[in-house]
């Protein structure tokens, strides 16, 4: 069993509806959850940096930890065919100096 | 954050040769890591490289095939050695910035290196 796990997708959607994209996790010592997007071609940046269990909202952009599941959560609102990349979460037992463990990465298109 | 620059950004090699990826930062950090991104696949960390010290590889890795170099705070490379076309991939480096009060440390990539062994 892979430690993160991520619906691979692909996932499209029109413009303009909610996006969910989810993780689970198997190793409970994970503290720190992150969400990267990848554009076709370019590096993973960084969206959105949640510690622990809660929500985190930031513009169209909402991130979801729930410890207790195992689970995390990317909400995006009003999605644009801008947001159409890969989205990876990532995540590590402590802040510093620690390797992050990625999900396989979900693919999104927006279409308008 | 960090402006993180990589070359070359892609590269057609032939299988047995080696290429050396650099890997430049624009202020200086303490932890840079070298990831492997396979067609399809996610982010697997290679190695860890702190500056001053050997890199520290992760299990699968091994230094013979990916030795790294780590002199100076803004500066990194990562060799593919005796490359054969499994090693076709993405390399990735990363940097750890360190957090402003209160907040937690962050990972930031640069854009890639595009690697395709024939």
């Amino acid at each position: 069993q892979k430690e993160v796990e991520q619906d691979p997708g692909p996932l499209s959607v029109p413009e303009g509806a909610i996006v969910s994209l989810n993780c689970t996790y198997s190793n409970s010592a994970f503290q720190y959850f992150m969400w990267y997007r990848q554009y076709s071609r370019k590096g993973p940046e960084l969206l959105m940096y949640t510690y622990s269990s809660g929500n985190k909202e930031d513009g169209r952009f909402t991130a979801q930890v729930d410890k207790s599941s195992k689970y995390i959560s990317l909400f995006i609102r009003d999605s644009q065919p801008s947001d159409s990349a890969t989205y990876l979460c990532a995540m590590n037992e402590l802040s510093g100096a620690q390797k992050l463990v990625f999900g396989q990465g979900t693919r999104l298109t927006i279409n308008p | 954050s960090a402006v993180i620059s990589q070359k070359p950004s892609r590269d057609i090699c032939q299988r047995g040769t080696s290429l050396t990826i650099q890997c430049q930062v624009d202020s200086q950090v303490t932890m840079m890591f070298w990831y492997r991104q396979q067609p399809g696949q996610s982010l697997t960390l290679i190695a860890t490289a702190n500056q001053g010290s050997e890199a520290t590889y992760e299990s699968g890795f091994v230094i013979d095939k990916f030795p790294i170099s780590r002199p100076n705070l803004t500066f990194s490379t990562l060799t593919v050695s005796n490359m054969s076309p499994e090693d076709s991939s993405i390399y990735l480096c990363s940097v750890e910035v360190p957090p402003l009060a209160g907040a937690s440390y962050e990972q930031y990539f640069g854009p890639g290196t595009r690697l395709t062994v024939t």
